[in-house]
């Protein structure tokens, strides 16, 4: 069984639309989160999710809204796709939100045509 | 000046080789490292987790932790073709917000 686990592998869509990329994890993991590597594979935290409230925002446009229903899921909403949003989307979970080391899905490509 | 530096490669090295991955940090507050494998198309895979300054062995890895030189080292003895991907270092303070070096890519030849 994969531990955590993003929905869609990939997604190609068109400037301004909206989408929604789903995360779960089975660990029983208490923190989530999103992550985005772009092109040159730099990877940046956007955001944190503890017991299902938020604990870490950082700097990211507020077209990206997070939503986590129950601690085992972490959905990332996308309104009004720009071109500069294309990148590979990774989600994470760790034990707790302190020295814990997280583990992560396998991304979704998301491509803006 | 970044928080964390890592030299992206790309390296290529033979098989049976001594790989030596390096990462330098600014930030003082950092107190656990990590080392990530990552192949193409997936997600970061944990390899190495270290809290104090001195070496942590496992299999045919080690990490190294300087934290007086805020360097970090990882070290893959009898390097083979399946190690080829690209290797992230992150750390983080005493909270989950983890910084990650931007990879090396290393490619280990037959």
């Amino acid at each position: 069984d994969t531990a955590v686990s993003q929905t869609p592998k990939y997604l190609v869509t068109q400037m301004g639309n909206d989408k929604s990329i789903k995360c779960e994890q089975n660990l029983g993991h208490d923190t989530m989160y999103w992550y985005k590597q772009d092109s040159k594979k730099f990877l940046k935290i956007m955001f944190s999710y503890n017991n299902k409230e938020l604990i870490i925002n950082e700097t990211v446009p507020n077209r990206f809204s997070p939503k986590s229903p129950d601690k085992a899921h972490l959905n990332l909403h996308i309104n009004s796709l720009e071109l500069g949003d294309s990148a590979v989307y990774f989600c994470a979970s760790s034990r707790t939100q302190t020295v814990q080391p997280q583990h992560f899905g396998d991304g979704t490509r998301l491509s803006i045509l | 000046q970044k928080e964390v530096e890592q030299d992206p490669g790309p390296l290529s090295v033979p098989e049976g080789a001594i790989v030596s991955l390096n990462c330098t940090y600014s930030n003082s507050a950092f107190q656990y490292f990590m080392w990530y494998r990552q192949y193409s198309r997936k997600g970061p895979e944990l390899l190495m987790y270290t809290y104090s300054s001195g070496n942590k062995e496992d299999g045919r890895f080690t990490a190294q932790v300087d934290k007086s030189s805020k360097y970090i080292s990882l070290f893959i003895r009898d390097s083979q073709p399946s190690d080829s991907a690209t290797y992230l270092c992150a750390m983080r303070p005493n909270n989950n917000d983890m910084r990650f070096g931007a990879g090396t890519r290393l490619t280990v030849k037959p």
